[in-house]
């Protein structure tokens, strides 16, 4: 089956600082999400993101399907993006694999 | 729009035990996949339902089962519980075409003592 592989596995930064997480896939997908979980543990869509680029507010995305990877911006980081970050893809088999996440600590 | 609901939100049980878990989809999607969230395998596919059809299926022990009833709603079963099944059990629904994406509920977490 597909694999999916996230890196860094952990990211420390300082409050104001911006970083990238990258999703790396095995296979062609039709299918793409970033998700963040919170200290809780709800899933919160971040990205539907297949392919090309998308922002929202201080966080952005972009999937080049091609090359198979997708890159997660997050700029001004702020406490509150603490986390894990999963990517998640479907390779038309009606199911998410999902990546082994980042987690990101946000200091102040 | 309600977000997708999950019931209950916490549940102890004891190994040997079973255990049905439930969820509600977002109003008017017909799709709602399973997963099972544990530290040392992470979020792992149990199986998806659309239109009460069982449309696919993870690589899980048949002691895992679920449903789904005609207005969508879902429920999950687990038989003879183990202590590995302790995990945070995630439900997940979409509209049911392709592609498509998916809107997480808060979750069950199991634990099994």
């Amino acid at each position: 089956g597909i694999q999916v592989e996230q890196s860094p596995p952990d990211l420390i930064l300082q409050e104001g600082a911006n970083s990238t997480l990258r999703c790396n896939f095995s296979d062609s997908v039709n299918n793409l999400q970033w998700f963040h979980q919170n200290p809780w543990g709800q899933l919160i869509n971040l990205f539907y993101i297949p392919s090309g680029t998308k922002q929202n507010g201080r966080l952005s995305a972009t999937t080049v399907a091609t090359e198979r990877y997708s890159l997660l911006y997050i700029s001004s980081s702020q406490t509150t993006d603490s986390g894990v970050y999963f990517c998640a893809v479907d390779n038309y088999g009606q199911n998410f694999v999902f990546g082994p996440g980042t987690r990101l600590s946000v200091l102040p | 729009k309600a977000g997708v609901t999950q019931t209950p939100r916490y549940l102890i049980k004891t190994r040997g035990q079973q255990v049905t878990l439930s969820c509600s989809p977002i109003s008017g999607h017909r799709s709602v996949s399973w997963y099972q969230q544990t530290p040392g395998q992470g979020l792992q596919f149990l199986f998806e339902y659309f239109s009460e059809t069982q449309r696919n299926k993870g690589n899980f022990p048949g002691r895992f089962s679920g449903r789904q009833f005609s207005n969508s709603r879902s429920e999950m079963n687990v038989s003879t519980l183990e202590l590995g099944d302790s995990a945070l059990y995630l439900c997940a629904s979409s509209p049911g075409g392709v592609p498509y994406e998916q809107y997480f509920g808060p979750g069950t977490r199991l634990t099994v003592t």
